[in-house]
């Protein structure tokens, strides 16, 4: 059965850190493109970024480059978003999400999402 | 990076037809016929319902379609039922590897 588990939300002042984590299970995690989905509280989905496969090629959202990093680990299984200097208007619920991929072809969707972790930038 | 435009709410009784447009610009929904919906329960992950466009994933309902005209993007459900009522996001493909997410529908049925 396939899974993503994120972790290390929390509470964080303007200005601060935080390391998110996604551990994958059921699925060989180093065939997949991965990305980082956001949604803020009664709000809409946003997308964050996204990794290919080894870990070459990174993409991300205007508003969040240059001060996200995603990365992963394949020897781990798990995809990680580094969130630094952190806005009041991060605050959301990530999600990390895998590409679809079917029949030898992947295809632009995201087919298994985590249950997210919430971030809340606060003073 | 402007989001893609969805309406805020969509409602029918069901055994109805409903649809959901996804507005766009031609740097996204124009340009790409790769659009996928997203169906979302309260509290809950995303579901992928329909991807590049029209094409369902294994084991999504075929009362689920999707198709395009332009900038805008829909997606139709038909013979509504009460396990319908969700929100529904809509996502386009914008080039260089990067995606644009709609606004977001929530649907009720009656």
């Amino acid at each position: 059965e396939v899974q993503l588990v994120e972790s290390g939300g929390g509470l964080v002042q303007p200005g601060g850190s935080l390391r998110l984590s996604c551990a994958a299970s059921g699925f060989t995690f180093s065939n997949y493109w991965m990305s980082w989905v956001r949604q803020a509280p009664g709000k809409g989905l946003e997308w964050v970024a996204n990794i290919k496969q080894d870990g070459g090629e990174k993409y991300s959202v205007d508003s969040v480059r240059g001060r996200f990093t995603i990365s992963r680990d394949n020897a781990k299984n798990s995809l990680y978003l580094q969130m630094n200097s952190l806005r009041a208007e991060d605050t959301a619920v990530y999600y990390c999400a895998r590409f679809y991929c079917s029949g030898g072809g992947c295809y632009h969707g995201f087919d298994y999402w985590g249950q997210g972790t919430l971030v809340t930038v606060s003073s | 990076q402007s989001a893609l435009t969805q309406p805020a709410s969509v409602s029918g009784s069901p055994g109805q037809s409903i649809t959901i447009s996804c507005t766009g610009t031609s740097s996204d929904v124009g340009s790409y016929n790769l659009v996928s919906w997203y169906q979302q329960h309260p509290g809950k992950a995303p579901k992928l319902m329909i991807y590049e466009g029209s094409k369902r994933p294994s084991g999504v309902s075929n009362r689920f379609s999707g198709s395009k005209s332009g900038n805008t993007a829909s997606l139709t459900i038909s013979g509504l039922q009460a396990e319908d009522e969700a929100d529904y996001h809509c996502c386009s493909y914008a080039g260089s590897s990067t995606y644009v997410f709609g606004t977001g529908t929530k649907v009720t049925v009656l």
